[in-house]
């Protein structure tokens, strides 16, 4: 079974600082994709970025980026310039791919709670 | 589009009782997810459909638990009989699968559980 880790329960950064999120998983498959969502106080997820396995360029999206690294099963979450409205729960997750089609749900890890200091 | 919805918001039920939670998904979006967000056990999940047909309902708890979804446009998570231990948030998914390029999870806003 697929496993998903957040090592950072909690991580606090200044304002217009830069963070970046943890996320570690392990698989036997080749062919899977990576999330990142958030979930502020209202508990909506959002995605916030993914990152399809057989890409070897990182994905980027505005102020949020990843370093991806398939050998060492590493998906880390970088966020430039952060911002109060960043503060909330952030859940790395891992979905399968199969060949011919179709996906399983995603696994999720335990999360990481950022804090904004202004 | 409105996005998934759950119905409802919130639900207050006393042990014993039957629960049932409702996910309207995206209109064209052939796969549907049911999510538990609990403190302990984190986000979970508990069963898929494609095309209204269940792919795999190996995270359903136990036998109290079951899910349905008649059509395209509408999912049922019940509970019974609940107990407290099934306190929770629970999640609602889709997505629209297609080659080569996977489609995103949309989940609903999600239906916070308490059982006294």
């Amino acid at each position: 079974a697929q496993t998903v880790t957040q090592s950072q329960p909690e991580m606090s950064v200044q304002e217009a600082e830069t963070v970046t999120l943890s996320c570690t998983y392990d698989t036997s498959e080749s062919d899977y994709y990576l999330f990142w969502y958030k979930q502020p106080p209202s508990r909506q997820m959002i995605l916030v970025i993914r990152q399809e396995a057989y890409k070897q360029q990182n994905a980027t999206e505005n102020r949020f980026s990843v370093n991806f690294q398939k050998a060492a099963k590493s998906f880390s979450l970088k966020i430039s310039d952060s911002q109060l409205g960043d503060a909330a729960m952030y859940f790395c997750a891992y979905r399968r791919m199969y060949s011919g089609g179709g996906a399983d749900g995603l696994t999720f890890g335990k999360g990481t709670h950022l804090i904004i200091q202004p | 589009d409105a996005g998934v919805i759950q119905s409802p918001r919130h639900e207050v039920t006393e042990m014993g009782q039957e629960v049932t939670l409702r996910c309207k998904p995206i209109s064209g979006h052939d796969y549907l997810f049911w999510y538990r967000q609990t403190m302990m056990r984190g986000l979970e999940l508990l069963i898929y459909f494609n095309n209204n047909v269940p792919i795999d309902d190996s995270g359903m708890p136990e036998d109290r638990f079951s899910a349905k979804m008649p059509n395209a446009s509408f999912s049922t998570l019940k509970i019974q009989p609940s107990e407290p231990r099934d306190s929770a948030v629970y999640f609602c998914a889709s997505s629209r699968e297609g080659l080569p390029e996977i489609d995103t999870q949309y989940f609903g806003p999600g239906t916070r559980l308490t059982v006294l």
